[in-house]
């Protein structure tokens, strides 16, 4: 079975720009949660989807959106980009939204800001 | 609010030799504490994970981890490192509602093991 996949891997802009990343779950999973990685502020938790329905969503400014769809994929959206927006973003995929549902990570998208 | 700490930015060992990983969270509630593993370029990979029961849970990989609620901790242990073990280690409590989904994580400890 396929794992998680994150695309792309590795994606350069400029500020101001906007970037789109995409997130496939694994087959069958239907809950997507977004982390934000970085040397100073760690794995921080952006969102967490299921079924399409946004169930959580972590303090980051309103420039940071993201959407699930009816296949379960996902795509995070940040606009107007800052530097400190350069990051591993990581993708999580697990079959339900509860408790005992193990959270499988994809590889992540490199994103730097120039 | 929730919170992790984890201490130990960095720690080496020799292959072959015990570790211990401490973590400690601050968490009003009974926690959900997991410890994830890090390969450099590699997403997360959940080495184990404690809910309730048994306060001693063991993991992939030869690790265990014991939650000791009267210290806030849930330290992860191994009682010998191989080179293959080097990596960022990372301790994460749930923060609620029901969802893995939504994990505070610690800032993690980088593990060096030498030969």
């Amino acid at each position: 079975k396929a794992g998680v996949t994150q695309t792309p891997r590795y994606l350069i802009k400029t500020r101001g720009q906007q970037v789109t990343l995409s997130c496939s779950p694994i087959s069958g999973h239907r809950s997507v949660s977004w982390y934000q990685q970085t040397p100073g502020q760690g794995l921080q938790f952006l969102f967490e989807y299921f079924s399409e329905t946004q169930r959580n969503k972590g303090n980051f400014p309103g420039r940071f959106s993201g959407r699930q769809f009816s296949n379960s994929r996902s795509e995070m959206n940040v606009s107007t980009l800052e530097l400190g927006d350069s990051a591993l973003y990581l993708c999580a995929s697990s079959l339900g939204a509860g408790d005992d549902n193990e959270q499988f990570f994809g590889p992540g998208t490199r994103l730097t800001v120039l | 609010a929730q919170s992790v700490t984890q201490p130990d930015i960095h720690i080496t060992v020799s292959e072959g030799a015990s570790l211990e990983l401490r973590c400690n969270y601050s968490y009003g509630a009974t926690p959900y504490l997991f410890w994830y593993v890090q390969s450099p370029g590699q997403g997360l990979q959940l080495l184990l994970k404690y809910f309730s029961g048994d306060t001693l849970v063991q993991g992939i990989k030869g690790f265990e981890a014991e939650f000791k609620r009267s210290q806030s901790s849930f330290n992860l242990r191994k009682p010998s490192v191989h080179w293959s073990d080097a990596a960022e280690y990372f301790c994460a409590v749930g923060a609620g509602g029901g969802s893995q989904g939504n994990l505070i994580f610690g800032k993690g400890t980088k593990l060096s093991v030498k030969p």
